[in-house]
């Protein structure tokens, strides 16, 4: 099935300070969605986006659907991004397949 | 105004007893999901369903039993409770189910199920 990675597993930033999460999937996809995981426990959508760019606020996301990668971009980081971030692809048979997450922590 | 709801939110019982969990949603979405996340934060489908009719059974044990009564509700019941069963378990809507943009999917707040 496909297989989706996700990088890096742990990142630590201090408040306003920029960073860059990867997805890479090995199949190619038509959905994909960014979640972020806050600290109690709610998973909220940030992105759906299977090809392209799109941009909300200070995060923003690329898909390069060619290369089989994804990318979240978050700008000035606050403490309040911190948090699980993850990815996650559609399968040929509908089932989305979640990445193991890049868990954030955002320092004051 | 919750789009995706789920009751209870936390659910502590002993091994061997049987419970459920609610789900609703007021998207107005065809299709529902049931995930479940480990203690490695790892998640993972288990069920979905499209117009109160099962699609997706991911091999989960037959004693996790969904049940839609309308397109609204899903809900999971799960009978002689293990310690494994131990999880956060996410319900989960989309408008239809597809490969394309109406599937883009919304979750709810989590049940937390502890198996003492």
């Amino acid at each position: 099935g496909i297989q989706v990675e996700q990088s890096p597993p742990d990142l630590i930033l201090q408040e306003g300070a920029n960073s860059t999460l990867r997805c890479n999937f090995s199949d190619s996809v038509n959905n994909l969605q960014w979640f972020h995981q806050n600290p109690w426990g709610q998973l909220i959508n940030l992105f759906y986006i299977p090809s392209g760019t799109k941009q909300n606020g200070r995060l923003s996301a690329t898909t390069v659907a060619t290369e089989r990668y994804s990318l979240l971009y978050i700008s000035s980081s606050q403490t309040t991004d911190s948090g699980v971030y993850f990815c996650a692809v559609m399968d040929s048979s509908y089932k989305l397949i979640f990445g193991s997450g890049t868990r954030l922590l955002v320092r004051p | 105004d919750t789009a995706v709801s789920q009751t209870p939110k936390y659910l502590v019982t002993q091994m061997g007893n049987d419970k459920s969990i609610k789900c609703e949603q007021n998207l107005g979405h065809d299709t529902m999901y049931w995930y479940k996340q480990d203690s490695k934060k790892f998640l993972k489908i288990m069920f979905s369903y499209n117009n109160k009719e099962l699609i997706i059974n991911e091999t989960v044990p037959n004693r996790f039993s969904p049940k839609s009564p309308d397109k609204a509700h899903l809900n999971l019941h799960i009978n002689s409770l293990e310690l494994g069963d131990s999880a956060v378990y996410f319900c989960a809507s989309s408008q239809v189910l597809s490969g394309g943009p109406y599937n883009e999917q919304f979750f709810g707040p989590g049940t937390r199920l502890t198996v003492l």
